[in-house]
């Protein structure tokens, strides 16, 4: 299993309060994403990150910042959580270059009350 | 817009029966292609995936599919179900200048029983 760690696991808010998620990486990988699952949406990108410093949008990134000064870690920060923003996290890693597949941590299950 | 469909939200298989799990994508240039799959209260865990080369591809625990350019679609198969098999099952797609990032369907849950 590649090496990706996601903290914390669980978590309950409530509504108005900063929240933020870690992915953590021993593999070395230049890109890192954040998803979202949501029962009948499959898996949505809400940001990503292609190298240090380096981060963009992705379908779903509203209400959603992102953080990465070390290639290994990789911050999804919700600055005032919202009911709507109970999900389930996951974060995925991979290699360089077009094609290549992604690994996904263990997720982070979010509930905002 | 790009987009990933996956045809049955649920489907119902007896064990050692074929399973067969839809998907299409809707771009006439062909994309990456991946199947994942989601064992409860888990992450997800690649199956097989399609990049270029031979169409019909193997993967993991007896997974395979096929990529056909003309129908746009790469459906899942496995000839004999079993009972381990039981789980949700993702199709990804890489568009065509989508810089790495995927775009997924809706999720099929299987089902398989005795």
């Amino acid at each position: 299993d590649a090496g990706i760690t996601q903290s914390p696991r669980h978590k309950v808010t409530e509504t108005g309060t900063p929240v933020t998620l870690r992915c953590h990486q021993t593999e070395n990988h230049r890109y890192m994403y954040w998803y979202r699952q949501d029962p009948g949406h499959g898996l949505r990108l809400i940001h990503y990150s292609y190298g240090v410093k380096d981060t963009d949008k992705g379908e779903v990134s509203d209400g959603y910042s992102v953080s990465r000064s070390k290639t290994e870690d990789f911050l999804l920060t919700l600055e005032s959580a919202t009911s709507s923003q109970t999900s389930v996290y996951f974060c995925a890693i991979s290699e360089s270059g077009q094609g290549y597949e992604q690994y996904f941590g263990p997720g982070t299950r979010l509930t905002v009350t | 817009a790009q987009s990933v469909t996956q045809l049955g939200s649920h489907v119902s298989v007896s064990e050692g029966a074929l399973v067969l799990l839809r998907c299409n994508y809707s771009s006439s240039v062909p994309p990456y292609l991946f199947w994942y799959v989601q064992y409860p209260n888990q992450g997800l865990q690649l199956l097989l995936k399609y990049t270029t080369g031979a169409t019909l591809v193997k993967g993991i625990n007896g997974f395979e599919a096929e990529f056909k350019k003309s129908e746009t679609s790469f459906h899942l198969t496995k000839p004999s179900a079993h009972m381990s098999d039981a789980a949700e099952y993702f199709c990804a797609v890489i568009f065509s200048g989508g810089y790495n990032k995927l775009i997924f369907g809706a999720g099929t849950r299987l089902a398989v029983h005795p």
